[in-house]
């Protein structure tokens, strides 16, 4: 069974700087899709960025960008130049693109991730 | 474009009590995600539907939940009896195409479901 791992319950960041958040992953599968999703306060889960395990280039979204690690099975995400409004719990989240699995999403976790100004 | 809709935000019963959630997802989504977000943890997935048939539902306690989702559209998630250990959010989420390559799903609010 896929299982997705965040070891830091908790960073905090000042304003302006770079933060690093953590995972790891568990699967057997040479292919499959890999998320981070930030959850704001309000409870409304949002993506933040994908990354397809074929793809060797790792994925960058404006300020936040992941290091894809596959054959360590890690997939971190950077955000720089952190802004309050990022202040979140993020998740990490695996998901298996076989027909047989649904596209359900596994998800780790998370690290609440705080921006001090 | 209107995002998930749920309701009701905030839910307060007692153990052995019934409640029912409500999700509307995006107009023209084919596939629907309820999943169980205890506090502390990532959400699990509780149920999937693709159109009005249930892809996976591996992980619903189907002694006391159950859910449909008729005409495909709107979906209702139901709790009887409710139990202690059933305190979460509840989420619901929608995408396209479930079970395309590269295809987001979209979540609402949730619901906060205390038991007492």
């Amino acid at each position: 069974a896929q299982t997705v791992t965040q070891s830091q319950p908790e960073m905090s960041v000042q304003e302006a700087e770079t933060v690093t958040l953590s995972c790891t992953y568990d699967t057997s599968e040479s292919d499959y899709y890999l998320f981070w999703y930030k959850q704001p306060p309000s409870r409304q889960m949002i993506l933040v960025i994908r990354q397809e395990a074929y793809k060797q280039q790792n994925a960058t979204e404006n300020r936040f960008s992941v290091n894809f690690q596959k054959a360590a099975k890690s997939f971190s995400l950077k955000i720089s130049d952190s802004q309050l409004g990022d202040a979140a719990m993020y998740f990490c989240a695996y998901r298996n693109p076989r027909y047989n699995q649904g596209g359900k999403l596994i998800f780790g976790q998370g690290t609440e991730l705080s921006v001090k100004p | 474009e209107a995002g998930v809709a749920q309701s009701p935000r905030y839910k307060i019963i007692e153990k052995r009590q019934s409640v029912a959630f409500w999700c509307n997802p995006i107009s023209g989504h084919a596939t629907l995600y309820w999943y169980q977000q205890i506090l502390g943890q990532g959400p699990k997935l509780l149920i999937q539907f693709q159109n009005n048939g249930v892809v996976d539902d591996s992980q619903l306690p189907k002694d006391r939940f159950s859910a449909e989702r008729l005409k495909g559209v709107d979906s209702t998630l139901k709790i009887q009896p409710a139990k202690l250990e059933d305190s979460a959010v509840y989420l619901c989420a929608s995408s396209l195409y479930g079970l395309a390559v590269n295809n987001e799903q979209f979540f609402g609010p949730g619901t906060r479901l205390t038991v007492l």
